[in-house]
């Protein structure tokens, strides 16, 4: 059971918009960035959204996050079957005085 | 280019130890605090723990205080963790992770395996 709660599963066609949600609670997102990662099967996980909305260089602005109150959201626009991949979001617990992640979103491009 | 190399995973009975090591390059590794994530097979991802980046301190996860070990030598520019008493569930993927105070875990090693078996 992950201290942050993201769906199992989402999908979309391509050039659809998709929006992946990571519900947590005071001690983590309220209170907390969020932050969000990709990863394919086999591979690290690649940062893609860092405190809440901001995209490293490199990440198309395809991407966008956003945070309110305990909850955040990955958007992605303009999908491609290239976007098919597992994505997490994290942040840091207060209470647990630990990292934590939700339990991952799997996309699928129809 | 900034990089992240994890090496030492095996198979390994329950009971026994095991180190893995995370050797950076090309960047100051002393300035950054360093975390391990692990990734049983077909699950998600599991903060393992933290240390800062003068090696004073660390953070470990409930599942592996005292006895997952962070440790760090910053002459040589590596990352460690002494794994000890293994059991089954600790079976995963490891993966070293950079810490930077903007950008949260930016940088990521590409994993090695520990697999706990008799």
């Amino acid at each position: 059971q992950s201290v942050l709660t993201q769906p199992p599963s989402a999908s979309g066609t391509p050039g659809q918009r998709v929006t992946i949600s990571c519900s947590g609670s005071n001690s983590n997102i309220g209170n907390n960035y969020v932050y969000w990662y990709q990863q394919f099967p086999g591979t690290a996980p690649k940062l893609l959204i860092y405190r809440n909305n901001q995209l490293p260089s490199g990440v198309p602005d395809r991407l966008s996050g956003s945070k309110s109150g305990t909850s955040a959201s990955l958007a992605i626009s303009g999908l491609r079957s290239g976007d098919e991949a597992d994505y997490y979001c994290a942040a840091w617990d207060d209470n647990l005085s630990a990292w934590v992640f939700g339990g991952g979103t799997r996309l699928t491009v129809l | 280019q900034v990089q992240l190399v994890e090496s030492g995973g095996g198979v390994v009975q329950p009971g026994r130890s095991l180190r893995l090591s995370c050797a950076a390059s090309d960047f100051s590794f002393s300035n950054y605090g360093m975390h391990w994530v692990r990734q049983a097979p077909g699950k998600g991802l599991e903060w393992v723990g933290v240390i800062w980046f003068d090696g004073s301190k660390q953070k470990y996860a409930d599942s592996v205080r005292g006895r997952l070990i962070i440790s760090r030598d910053n002459s040589n520019n590596t990352l460690y963790l002494q794994m000890n008493s293994l059991r089954a569930e600790d079976t995963a993927v490891y993966f070293c992770a950079r810490y930077d105070e903007g950008r949260g875990l930016d940088v990521w090693g590409q994993g090695t395996t520990v697999t706990v078996s008799s």
